[in-house]
């Protein structure tokens, strides 16, 4: 299976607070876990990317942490701002015997930062 | 450095036609992916290039194809337009097919098919 699953939907958290973003995924070729960050009429940017020999990886207000034997990982925002409000995707990949390493995504988490 | 740019930025067709995408990588990278973003939803791996040549294609028909240049950029053709086409096509440029490098996406072309 090439499936990734993102929870929430949707959330809305206040300003300074933390959102967790969280997915799953259940193939364990997978070796590489990037977040993107969309806003309306906007292509996905990318925000930061793990690959599963670390646990936790942090850059600025974002950190990733992974969880490799239970197939999981998630998106922490810190000291969160309303200019993060946006939509979220996971999404994962892995080389096909040395071929494409196309990305398959979640489904998405809108985000809203309240003031 | 300049980065992924795609043409044209809205575009709408009626069923059974055929439209051609195009897309510029970001300067320095050679492989280029395509994917398919439906309202709503999380963008889906079309296919991907890398030295002229498809490298690798995710679940969708033949009457999506592709060509890479040269230069690196691309075109995305799809034939026998459908409503369900109706959707975003992104474009993503990386420095390499190997290991999941980092993909960089364009806008977008937002297809409407009537």
């Amino acid at each position: 299976q090439q499936q990734v699953k993102q929870s929430p939907q949707s959330l809305i958290v206040q300003k300074g607070g933390i959102p967790i973003i969280n997915c799953a995924y259940e193939n364990t070729a997978f070796d590489y876990f990037p977040w993107y960050q969309q806003f309306p009429g906007k292509g996905p940017a990318l925000l930061i990317a793990i690959r599963p020999d670390v646990s936790e990886k942090k850059e600025g207000r974002f950190t990733i942490s992974f969880n490799k034997s239970a197939k999981q990982f998630s998106l922490h925002i810190m000291d969160s701002q309303p200019g993060d409000s946006a939509t979220y995707f996971c999404a994962a990949s892995w080389t096909e015997g040395g071929g494409a390493d196309g990305l398959t995504f979640g489904k998405g988490t809108h985000l809203i930062i309240q003031p | 450095e300049t980065g992924v740019t795609q043409s044209p930025t809205h575009l709408i067709k009626t069923r059974g036609q055929q439209v051609t995408l195009r897309c510029s990588s970001q300067s320095g990278h050679n492989t280029v992916s395509w994917y398919q973003q439906a309202l709503g939803q999380g963008p889906q791996f079309i296919f991907q290039y890398y030295r002229e040549e498809e490298n690798g294609r995710g679940n969708f028909p033949p009457r999506f194809s592709g060509l890479q240049f040269p230069n690196y950029s691309s075109e995305l053709n799809v034939n026998a337009l459908e409503l369900d086409d109706s959707a975003l096509y992104l474009c993503a440029s990386s420095s390499s097919v190997f290991r999941g490098k980092t993909q960089y996406f364009g806008p977008g072309t937002r297809l409407l098919v009537l």
